[in-house]
């Protein structure tokens, strides 16, 4: 039963070019979150998805950044036009259902590195 | 604003030396609290979830506990392999917001 998959695990870019991170959920599961961790910070949420749909995206920096979880394929963080500040671990979480009940699992994370 | 506090933030013990994590939180109207381990270079795993004040979850060395203001993870000799960093969340209203406190990093020595 794998578990939350993303790639790449790591991701050196320079400034001003384009990040893309994925993000298969575990099986059977619909629903998938995008936090970020800075270095010295704790997990800050970014953005929730369903299929086809941007459920919140209260986290989400106003510029440069986008998420979308098609109907087919994995969930995608683009993040245009990156800068140094952009450097932190990217991780993505999914879970069964949006509920009370429901336990969101957490992917290995994406490093990004703006050089 | 949520906010969640870990104490302390770094703690060391000896392996067989039992000991406390605390979790506090400023939430209005609170939905679960969550406990995850974070190995280095990998994503948070997941522990307990507590719903509601006096719950209590046990999983081999560990305990948690929830009060209307904080959580405690309580962990029964710990050995080396218990080391990890353990983060606190809070979710209020719908589920899927986690608010994160900066963690407790543990480390067990032999």
């Amino acid at each position: 039963n794998a578990g939350v998959m993303q790639n790449p695990r790591h991701l050196v870019r320079r400034r001003g070019q384009e990040a893309r991170l994925r993000c298969s959920p575990m099986k059977g599961h619909s629903h998938v979150y995008w936090y970020r961790q800075l270095p010295e910070e704790g997990l800050k949420f970014m953005v929730y998805l369903q299929k086809e749909n941007i459920i919140d995206e209260s986290g989400m920096p106003k510029e440069r950044f986008s998420a979308e979880f098609p109907k087919e394929g994995p969930s995608i963080l683009r993040i245009q036009q990156v800068v140094r500040g952009d450097s932190a671990a990217y991780f993505c979480a999914s879970s069964a259902r949006d509920g009370i009940f429901y336990e969101q699992y957490f992917g290995p994370g994406t490093r990004l590195t703006v050089t | 604003e949520d906010q969640v506090t870990q104490s302390p933030e770094a703690l060391r013990l000896q392996e067989g030396e039992s000991s406390s994590l605390n979790c506090s939180y400023t939430v209005s109207g609170l939905r679960g609290l969550f406990w995850y381990r974070q190995d280095p270079g990998k994503g948070p795993e997941f522990l307990f979830t507590l719903y509601s004040a006096g719950e209590e979850k046990e999983k081999e060395r560990l305990k948690a506990t929830l009060t209307k203001k904080e959580s405690f993870l309580h962990i029964t000799a710990p050995k080396p392999e218990d080391s990890a960093t353990y983060l606190c969340a809070v979710s209020r209203g719908s589920n899927y917001k986690l608010t994160f406190g900066k963690g407790t990093l543990l480390t067990v020595n032999p």
